[in-house]
Formats: C-alpha cells, sequence, structure tokens
C-alpha cells in the first residue's frame, strides 16, 4: 500500500530558486492537502484542494501555489524561495469529509 | 476562527507512568477531532479520532482520549507509558463538514525513559 508519496524528502534551495514539491496519492481520494510544520508551531495548511481542477489558499499560502490536474497529483511550487520557507512539508489526503487524513512522509526544504 | 491549545509542551516520564496531554480547541460548531503522533524521523500517523457517539475513544497502542463538549477538550491518556511512545503528539481538529481542513495544536513532546 502507496498511501501517500511524496518527492524528494530532502532539499536544499538558494535564495530564489525554485521546485516543486510532489505528492500522489493512490487511494481515490477526492481532498488533498498541503501543510506545513515548522518547530513549535504544529502544522499549518498552506492550499487544499477538493477534486481535480478545484484548489483553494489555507491558512499561509504566500509564497506558494498548487495545481489538481488529476486525482492522484498535487504539486507545490515554490516560485522565488526565501529562507523563511524553510520547513518540513507534509501532504495528506482524505477521501471526503467526515474521514480520516492520511499523511505523506514529508519532505525536509532547507533555503540558503 | 477556530484554534487548538495543546497545555503540555514537552513532557518527560519514566517507563510505567501514566500519561495525560491536555487539548482544548476554540469553535462554535460541530468538529471532528484527532489525535495524531509522529515518530522520530516519521510522518504522521493516526492514533484516534472522534467524530460522534461514545465520547470515550480507544485508539491504536492503547491510547484512549475522552471528549468533554462542555470544556471543548478532548484530552489524550494511556495507563501505562513505553519507551517507544517515545514521539510529538498532535491534537488536531476540523468543522464538520468543512473539506476536512485541520487545524493543528503546537504538538506536545513526549520523552519516555526506560
Amino acid at each position: 500500500n502507496a498511501g501517500v508519496t511524496q518527492t524528494p524528502k530532502f532539499r536544499i534551495l538558494k535564495i530564489g530558486q525554485s521546485m516543486t514539491l510532489q505528492c500522489t496519492q493512490d487511494m481515490n481520494h477526492n481532498y488533498m492537502y498541503w501543510y506545513r510544520q515548522d518547530p513549535g508551531m504544529g502544522l499549518k495548511l498552506i492550499y487544499y484542494s477538493v477534486g481535480a481542477g478545484i484548489t483553494d489558499k489555507g491558512e499561509v499560502p504566500n509564497g506558494y501555489n498548487v495545481s489538481r490536474s488529476t486525482t492522484e497529483d498535487f504539486p507545490l511550487r515554490l516560485e522565488l524561495a526565501a529562507p523563511s520557507q524553510t520547513s518540513v512539508y507534509f501532504c495528506a489526503s482524505s477521501y471526503k469529509d467526515n474521514t480520516e487524513a492520511f499523511f505523506g512522509q514529508g519532505t525536509r526544504l532547507t533555503v540558503v | 476562527a477556530q484554534s487548538v491549545s495543546q497545555h503540555n509542551h514537552h513532557v518527560i516520564l519514566s517507563e510505567a507512568a501514566s500519561l495525560e496531554l491536555g487539548c482544548n480547541y476554540s469553535y462554535g460548531g460541530t468538529v471532528n477531532l484527532f489525535w495524531y503522533v509522529q515518530y522520530p524521523g516519521q510522518h504522521l500517523q493516526l492514533l484516534l479520532k472522534y467524530f460522534s457517539g461514545d465520547p470515550l475513544v480507544k485508539g491504536i497502542k492503547g491510547f484512549e482520549a475522552e471528549f468533554i463538549k462542555s470544556k471543548f477538550s478532548f484530552n489524550l491518556r494511556k495507563p501505562s507509558v513505553q519507551w517507544s511512545d517515545t514521539a510529538e503528539y498532535f491534537c488536531a481538529v476540523n468543522a464538520r463538514g468543512n473539506t476536512g481542513k485541520l487545524i493543528f495544536g503546537q504538538g506536545t513532546t513526549l520523552q519516555v525513559k526506560p
């Protein structure tokens, strides 16, 4: 059972560079989410999607973009990396409302 | 706005001690409640969840939590912790019927000494 798969696991970026964090799920879940985890802060929602072609901002969307062209994939794009984006990023998915979310292994990103 | 507060940021216990981690939330409507655990270097895993029904819910690895609606609380308990319970614990809520977006508490780091 693959579940939610994120790539890469680790990445170091220089300020101003761009990159895409990949997320794919094989559970046919409608809802997908991107969170960032900072020490002592819990997880904060960046963007979410309720289905292919539909995305919306979460609590901390600035500096990020997403797309949802298929049910399976929900990539997160950083256009101009900044040190404030140093964090651990988690992708998650859930089947519908009132069901649990399943999380990927996370991507540890450092911007220097 | 919704918010979740975890009272203990860092807890250190000896093996076989009892555990209770506090969680309070702020929201006026109906919520779903969760406890997730993150073992060192791993992703979040669901410990237990409450959607409706019996407010005392049992999860994996001997954990349980009690939803007290009047106190807006969902405290996590375990009668006897093990060294392998060393991890970070997150309380989370989402508003019923609101796309499943989770609001997380700050997390509690539990260190169990052998």
